[in-house]
């Protein structure tokens, strides 16, 4: 089982609401992300890290902000929730390689959000 | 086009059948190929890494065509409890991130 935590599990709160999603991971990874899955659908890369003080945004648009301060810390942060952004989000989290390829990504058990 | 695409099914077999899920991918760049397990309503987890020599694990079987751009994956003896979405992913050396496919759903019944 890979050691990646994600809290709380699931959330429900009003629109308007600033809310933090919370990830840890202790293996130590460089690499840290932050996926969005709605049911039945695929994986979409909203923010990742490549260490400390690195940020980008991922493929699909978030108006989510992430941080990383901290190797094992990664929060997702939504500064006025609305309905839309309902969904399950989801971090991984992944070692460097030492060559070219992509590494394995460990995923934590997911945030299910409701907005009301 | 979708980067990487996924007949989602579902697949609907019974215990003991062999079942076989492609997946195909555009981006002819990419160098990290896997196969990920996903429950509903939980998170994916990997099943296997995917190598140009192709790769088995129990009754699990990966290849690579790198010439098509194609991956398979194949379960023999099914269990019911290999009922889940299979979900294909395919890495770039380019951007180090990770595709995921839709996913394939898989039902075994008794």
């Amino acid at each position: 089982e890979a050691d990646i935590y994600q809290t709380p599990r699931y959330l429900v709160i009003g629109t308007g609401k600033k809310i933090t999603l919370e990830c840890s991971q202790t293996m130590g990874h460089d690499k840290m992300y932050w996926y969005q899955q709605d049911p039945g659908m695929e994986l979409h890369l909203i923010h990742y890290s490549y260490g400390v003080n690195s940020t980008e945004k991922g493929d699909l648009s978030s108006e989510s902000t992430v941080s990383r301060i901290r190797t094992e810390h990664f929060p997702l942060t939504l500064e006025s929730a609305r309905p839309s952004h309902t969904s399950q989000y989801l971090c991984a989290s992944s070692h460097n390689r030492w060559d070219s390829g992509t590494d394995t990504q460990y995923f934590g058990p997911g945030t299910r959000l409701t907005v009301l | 086009r979708k980067e990487v695409e996924q007949d989602p099914g579902p697949f609907n077999v019974p215990e003991g059948a062999t079942v076989a899920f492609n997946c195909t991918y555009s981006n002819s760049a990419s160098q990290s190929f896997f196969w990920y397990r996903q429950d509903c309503r939980k998170e994916p987890k990997l099943l296997m890494s995917v190598y140009s020599s192709g790769n088995e694990d129990g009754r699990f079987t990966a290849q690579l065509n790198r010439a098509s751009q194609y991956i398979s994956l194949l379960i023999r003896d099914s269990k019911l409890s290999d009922s889940a979405t299979y979900l294909c992913v395919v890495g770039s050396s380019n951007t180090g991130k990770l595709i995921f496919g839709q996913g394939t759903t898989l039902q075994v019944k008794p």
